[in-house]
């Protein structure tokens, strides 16, 4: 496969909790990203990181990359119920000028 | 935020219809894509195009052809709809020098009786 596939699939938790979820790869990247797409809405994105960056921070985002295991995780810290949504990684390969893979996405429930 | 527009956002029709799905941005952006989604499914690539008087089909089969005569706008048709074709699609757009990152529409989704 040459997307990216995430885990796990649904997500939990209470408010004020963290939440971790993990994208696993099989190709060479050039680039992977995160994005967030709420019920029946686009999607938005979220963090790039580089194929040769190992962790990136955005506001109460954290994503870290492990390029030997060929996979990334993105935690949110502190959720709140707002970030309920669904959340999808997405490869940009390095064969080339291609689109980017989007993975199947794992969702996550803040319970308030 | 983004400014990319997908119309209609809702549309509902019989069986054999002719429907365009509209897209355009405002931001410049060489590489525009659609995506297919059902609900709370992956996506999948249907076409792209990365300038005018390009597209190329994804990697999801599609019986929807798109077409590139501006750099704003990536029109989505289906010449006859069937039931089959009742999904969410996605527009993006991304610029060509950039690292990937997409902007999307807010989506069209379409229920074919």
């Amino acid at each position: 496969s040459q997307q990216g596939e995430e885990d796990p699939q649904a997500l939990s938790i209470q408010e004020g909790e963290n939440a971790t979820m993990n994208c696993s790869y099989k190709t060479s990247i050039n680039n992977l990203q995160w994005y967030r797409q709420n019920s029946g809405r686009g999607l938005v994105h979220l963090i790039l990181i580089r194929s040769n960056e190992r962790e990136k921070h955005s506001g109460r985002l954290r994503v870290t990359l492990d390029t030997s295991k060929k996979s990334s995780s993105l935690l949110i810290t502190a959720s709140r119920a707002a970030d309920t949504a669904s959340y999808f990684c997405a490869l940009t390969r390095n064969s080339g000028n291609t689109p980017l893979v989007f993975g199947k996405g794992t969702r996550l429930s803040v319970i308030a | 935020e983004a400014d990319i527009y997908q119309t209609p956002r809702y549309l509902v029709i019989g069986t054999g219809k002719k429907i365009t799905l509209e897209c355009s941005q405002t931001m410049g952006h060489d590489k525009m894509y659609w995506y297919q989604q059902d609900p709370g499914m992956e996506l999948h690539l249907i076409h792209y195009s990365y300038g005018v008087n390009s597209t190329e089909k994804g990697d999801l089969s599609s019986e929807s052809t798109v077409s590139r005569i501006r750099t704003e706008h990536f029109p989505l048709t289906l010449e006859s709809a069937r039931p089959s074709h009742t999904s969410q699609y996605l527009c993006a757009s991304s610029a060509y020098q950039n690292t990937g990152e997409l902007f999307f529409g807010e989506g069209s989704r379409l229920t074919v009786l």
